[in-house]
């Protein structure tokens, strides 16, 4: 079955603790995007990545860093400087950069403990 | 207390009846735009998109309608199922611009 695995599905952080959220396509597709989701609310970029080696950041890139190594993996790193990191987190891909359809992960429910 | 934010518009209708759930987006310069599907605690799926060149383009059961005089969006649900039962969002993408933009979408309700 082709499609974008994130994983784990659920994760908690403490204090001061970076976290890594997974997130893996078989696609074959060029360009991978990260969106966090807050209750009630629309998805916000975070940051978003064209090709392999290159990433660009979004609206809300603060606190969080990415990379892109192979074309299928785009882990994403929520670090402690993101003070406020509870929220829903997904992955997504798309054939080509610029390419308008969106094809989503599940999604990783991070939360502070 | 709670924030406004918190509570997304809710559309509630009976199983069988046509839903129309309806977006404006921000942007003159958008060509393209998208509706996703969202089941609680899932990813967005896709359901139907469309062009600045186009004024209405129809799915199975769906049928999204463009207005570009009065920047609105619409999806049409036709006998509407309790499966439908999600958050609908609407997104579009600036010409020229890599990436699109979501509104902060709607929840449909379908009771039996």
């Amino acid at each position: 079955d082709g499609g974008i695995t994130q994983s784990p599905k659920y994760l908690f952080r403490k204090e001061g603790q970076n976290v890594t959220l997974s997130c893996e396509q078989n696609l074959n597709h060029d360009a991978m995007y990260w969106y966090r989701q807050d209750p009630g609310q629309g998805l916000r970029l975070i940051y978003y990545s064209q090709i392999v080696n290159d990433f660009q950041k979004g609206d809300i890139a603060e606190g969080y860093s990415v990379s892109r190594e192979k074309k299928e993996s785009f882990p994403l790193t929520v670090t402690s400087a993101q003070k406020n990191p509870t929220a829903f987190y997904l992955c997504a891909s798309s054939a080509q950069g610029g390419d308008e359809k969106l094809f989503f992960g599940s999604g990783t429910q991070l939360s502070v403990l | 207390g709670e924030s406004v934010g918190l509570h997304l518009p809710t559309l509630s209708v009976q199983e069988g009846d046509n839903s129309i759930i309806n977006c404006a987006y921000s942007n003159s310069a958008s060509d393209y735009f998208i509706w996703y599907k969202q089941e609680s605690g899932k990813g967005p799926q896709f359901i139907i998109d469309i062009r600045s060149n186009m004024d209405k383009r129809q799915g199975q059961r769906v049928t999204v309608l463009l207005n570009k005089t009065v920047k609105h969006l619409s999806l049409q649900i036709a006998a509407t199922q309790p499966g439908d039962s999600a958050v609908y969002f609407c997104a579009e993408k600036y010409s020229g611009y890599s990436t699109l933009t979501f509104g902060k979408g709607t929840m449909l309700l379908v009771s039996p």
